[in-house]
């Protein structure tokens, strides 16, 4: 039981350039979320999903798109990066019921 | 929206101290927790914690939904337990998301 899993770990990217980051779960939650993490603030929260095929915006969607094409992944993508997306990005996934919510180990994104 | 404050935004303890960390919240929630960010950056469930109170070995944390503030609880400070403590709270309304304060970074000097 991997719990939430984040794929690259780290990424350096150029302006303009584009990107996916992959979140995967393997304990059957339906909500699933994507934060980032500037220097010295709390999460927030970007995009999330509360089952296969649906996704929503949060706090700071703006530059990100999201798919939820299978319940235990859910994508993030960048189309066209920008140095104001240089941050700590953070996937977290939960049941349905109240519960609390489970974070994978982040992913490192510098955009040059 | 809902704000999320904790004091105090840092400390800086000898081992073996105990330390109070306070989180307050301006409405209602659905849930709280309770989070340890290691100095590596991952984020590490400490408490799930509605109301009431739980321990876990050397910490603790109370919640008092009715006055909308929780509090966490250190004793015998070691230097593992450096890093910053972030305390979210899940709303009543909409898909269960976060909200995160600021949080509170913990130094524990040997």
């Amino acid at each position: 039981n991997a719990g939430v899993t984040q794929t690259p770990k780290f990424r350096v990217l150029k302006t303009g350039q584009s990107m996916t980051l992959l979140c995967a779960q393997d304990m059957n939650h339906e909500y699933m979320y994507w934060y980032r993490q500037d220097p010295g603030m709390g999460l927030r929260l970007i995009h999330y999903s509360v089952g296969e095929g649906t996704t929503a915006k949060g706090e700071v969607p703006d530059g990100y798109n999201v798919s939820r094409l299978k319940k235990q992944n859910f994508l993030l993508g960048l189309e066209s990066a920008a140095p104001s997306q240089t941050s700590v990005y953070f996937c977290a996934s939960k049941r349905a019921s109240p519960q609390e919510q489970f974070f994978g180990p982040g992913t490192r994104l510098t955009v040059l | 929206g809902i704000q999320v404050e904790q004091s105090p935004p840092d400390l800086i303890l000898q081992e073996g101290a105990n330390s109070t960390l306070r989180c307050n919240f301006s409405d209602s929630v659905n849930n709280l927790q309770w989070f340890h960010q290691n100095p590596w950056g991952q984020l590490i469930n400490l408490f799930y914690i509605p109301s009431g109170t739980k321990q876990n070995g050397r910490l603790s944390a109370t919640t008092v939904a009715t006055e909308r503030y929780s509090l966490l609880y250190i004793s015998s400070s070691q230097t593992t337990d450096s890093g910053v403590y972030f305390c979210a709270v899940e709303m009543l309304q909409g898909a269960q998301k976060l909200v995160f304060g600021q949080g509170t970074r913990l130094t524990i000097n040997p």
